[in-house]
């Protein structure tokens, strides 16, 4: 069985560093074809695709965030961490981290954790 | 980066009906095309993957089709639990992008 929660802080101060954890099982990422995701969602809004992170280590960034987003995996711990600095009011959003499997060559995300609602305020 | 753009945004519908959303690239996505059903307070879940695969586990009422910039997905016989919100996402390209979503209501 297949699954994935966030963690970390669900408040944080503007100009702060958000760290948030996906922690999973059911699948290791060091199979050949998987990756995590973060993905977040504005209260009311659509889906926005943050960061990818592969088996093999490749890295995924938006560009719009690249300068403040970083992604890394913990393959001991079967973890992938989201870290986003200068947190902003705009930010507050519903983080997700969802489970990349490839198939052929296209990728989608098929296992999803139950989202954790970041908000940013003083 | 690659623009995805629903249509419709909101789609009233009924129970038994058949239901199409379109999606369409900014530019070709061969099949590089993923669809979402979001239901309140809810994750995504995976519904439709290269464009036209149905995920495990997913009711064969949910069809997709289409290829480099123009798809959809049909919704056969509409049932109370597909009223949701659909979203494409296409992968051919990062950064990865979704459509703006199409709500399906009563």
């Amino acid at each position: 069985q297949i699954t994935l929660k966030e963690s970390g802080p669900t408040l944080v101060k503007p100009t702060e560093t958000l760290t948030l954890t996906c922690t999973f099982s059911g699948f290791s990422l060091t199979t050949n074809g998987v990756g995590v995701g973060w993905i977040r969602q504005p209260p009311g809004k659509a889906l926005e695709w943050l960061a990818l992170i592969y088996w093999d280590d490749d890295k995924h960034y938006s560009p719009s965030l690249k300068s403040r987003v970083t992604i890394t995996k913990d393959i001991s711990k079967n973890q992938a961490v989201l870290t986003m600095t200068n947190m902003d009011p705009v930010d507050t959003a519903t983080y997700y981290c969802p489970r990349l499997m490839v198939a052929g060559t296209v990728g989608s995300f098929d296992y999803w954790g139950q989202g954790i609602l970041v908000t940013v305020s003083s | 980066d690659i623009q995805m753009t629903q249509s419709p945004s909101s789609l009233p519908a009924s129970v038994g009906d058949r239901v199409t959303i379109i999606c369409r690239a900014s530019q070709s996505i061969n099949n590089y095309l993923s669809w979402y059903k979001q239901e309140p307070g809810k994750a995504p879940k995976l519904l439709i993957y290269a464009a036209s695969s149905l995920q495990s586990g997913v009711p064969s009422r949910f069809s997709g089709s289409g290829s480099e910039t123009d798809f959809t997905l049909n919704i056969s016989g509409l049932q109370p639990e597909d009223f949701a919100t659909y979203y494409c996402q296409q992968s051919y390209r990062t950064p990865w992008t979704f459509g703006q979503g199409t709500k399906v209501d009563i």
